[in-house]
């Protein structure tokens, strides 16, 4: 049973540019939840999804940044024209049901913006 | 406004000895904690959970302790090993929200574990 799978693992943009992370959760997982930490902080809330739904995107930055999680295939956070600060680990976690079971995170993009 | 705070970036212990990671929060409405534990390059995997209906919850060699007046919550591990070395995060589902998978993360400690 494979765990949160998460790629690419290390990307590097240029300001400007278009970043685009994607997360397949755990098998029979359909809440899928985005984190981001900062270097040196704790990781932030983003965004929580379930299939073709946000349910929550209290964390997410107002401009460029967008999530979907579609009927079929994975989860993507998308950030258009990156900028240096954008430059963070991006973790996606799963969860059975929103109040069911572990959280389960994936190993994390790190995005670079040059 | 950092709800979940750990003040100590690092603690360095002797294997063998106990480890003591703490953890403070502001919001009074957290009513479930959780440890994750977190090696580099690697996302934080579940360590430890307690409710506020408890003081304490043990799983073998980790005790979290809950001190709801303080608003203190610490972690415990002992006998401390090698292997322990790594960053350790406390955090709180959304509180009084729709959803638990929201977590409030603390800062995080070091925590390195000398053989």
């Amino acid at each position: 049973n494979a765990g949160v799978m998460q790629n690419p693992r290390h990307l590097v943009r240029r300001r400007g540019q278009e970043a685009r992370l994607r997360c397949s959760p755990m098998k029979g997982h359909s809440h899928v939840y985005w984190y981001r930490q900062l270097p040196e902080e704790g990781l932030k809330f983003m965004v929580y999804l379930q299939k073709e739904n946000i349910i929550d995107e209290s964390g997410m930055p107002k401009e460029r940044f967008s999530a979907e999680f579609p009927k079929e295939g994975p989860s993507i956070l998308r950030i258009q024209q990156v900028v240096r600060g954008d430059s963070a680990a991006y973790f996606c976690a799963s969860r059975r049901g929103d109040n069911t079971g572990e959280l389960f995170f994936g190993e994390g993009s790190r995005l670079t913006v040059l | 406004d950092q709800q979940v705070k750990q003040n100590s970036p690092s603690l360095s212990v002797q294997e063998g000895r106990i480890s003591i990671l703490n953890c403070d929060y502001t919001n009074s409405m957290f009513d479930y904690f959780l440890w994750y534990k977190k090696y580099p390059a690697e996302g934080p995997t579940f360590l430890i959970s307690i409710s506020s209906i408890k003081d304490k919850n043990e799983d073998g060699r980790f005790t979290v302790f809950l001190n709801k007046s303080a608003k203190h919550l610490s972690l415990h591990i002992v006998p401390s090993q090698p292997g322990d070395s790594a960053v350790y995060f406390c955090a709180a589902p959304n509180a009084g929200g729709t959803s638990y998978g929201k977590l409030t993360f603390g800062q995080g400690t070091i925590l390195t574990v000398h053989p």
